[in-house]
């Protein structure tokens, strides 16, 4: 069975633009969770989607949006883009908002 | 604030014996706690969990223990094997599930010959 798929594997943008990051869930998993991970930190709650519905957001800014959609797949949307977004954005999904979540490879995107 | 703190960066233990890894918690809020590895390119897979309503919790060869007083927890590894070689993430959530996670930063655990 194929896993968390994620696209693209790298990019890179330059300050002030806008990035779509996407997430296909693994079959049957209903809710999409992304994670933000910086070099030589933990992964970092971004949000959370169950059923196309926000469960939940971390702590960051308005610049940071998602969507869920029919299909449970989901995309991270980046404005304005700030060299402190370079990371590596881990989707992870789920049966549903209590299961265990089961994370993609990430997209690794440099900010230049 | 760092909410969840793995203050090993790395562990160097040789094929056979046991690995311990620690972390530790300052959320009292927290009640469900995971640990992941992660190896180079990939990413984080569940190992194992416990709900703070447990002491301890097996599967396998790991283990982990949750001491809720010290807002403690670590996972052991017996025996340790080679393939074991990877970076082990700390995790806990507020919401008694395995969602919403608040990460450790992580110590790379190097299993030798």
């Amino acid at each position: 069975d194929a896993g968390v798929t994620q696209s693209p594997t790298h990019l890179i943008k330059t300050r002030g633009q806008h990035v779509t990051l996407r997430c296909s869930p693994i079959s049957g998993h209903k809710s999409v969770s992304w994670y933000q991970q910086v070099l030589g930190q933990g992964p970092q709650f971004i949000f959370q989607y169950y059923e196309k519905e926000e469960r939940g957001r971390g702590n960051f800014p308005d610049r940071f949006s998602a969507r869920q959609f029919p299909n449970y797949s989901s995309e991270l949307n980046v404005n304005a883009l700030l060299l402190g977004d370079s990371a590596l954005y881990l989707c992870a999904s789920s049966l549903g908002p209590p299961e265990t979540q089961y994370f993609g490879p990430g997209t690794r995107l440099l900010v230049l | 604030d760092q909410q969840v703190k793995q203050n090993s960066p790395s562990l160097s233990v040789q094929e056979g014996r046991i690995s311990i890894l620690n972390c530790d918690y300052t959320n009292s809020m927290f009640d469900y706690f995971l640990w992941y590895k992660k190896y180079p390119a990939e990413g984080p897979t569940f190992l194992i969990s416990i709900s703070s309503i447990k002491d301890k919790n097996e599967d396998g060869r790991f283990t982990v223990f949750l001491n809720k007083s010290a807002k403690h927890l670590s996972l052991h590894i017996v025996p340790s094997q080679p393939g074991d070689s990877a970076v082990y993430f700390c995790a806990a959530s507020d919401t008694g599930t395995a969602s919403k996670l608040t990460f450790g930063t992580g110590t790379r655990l190097q299993v030798t010959l």
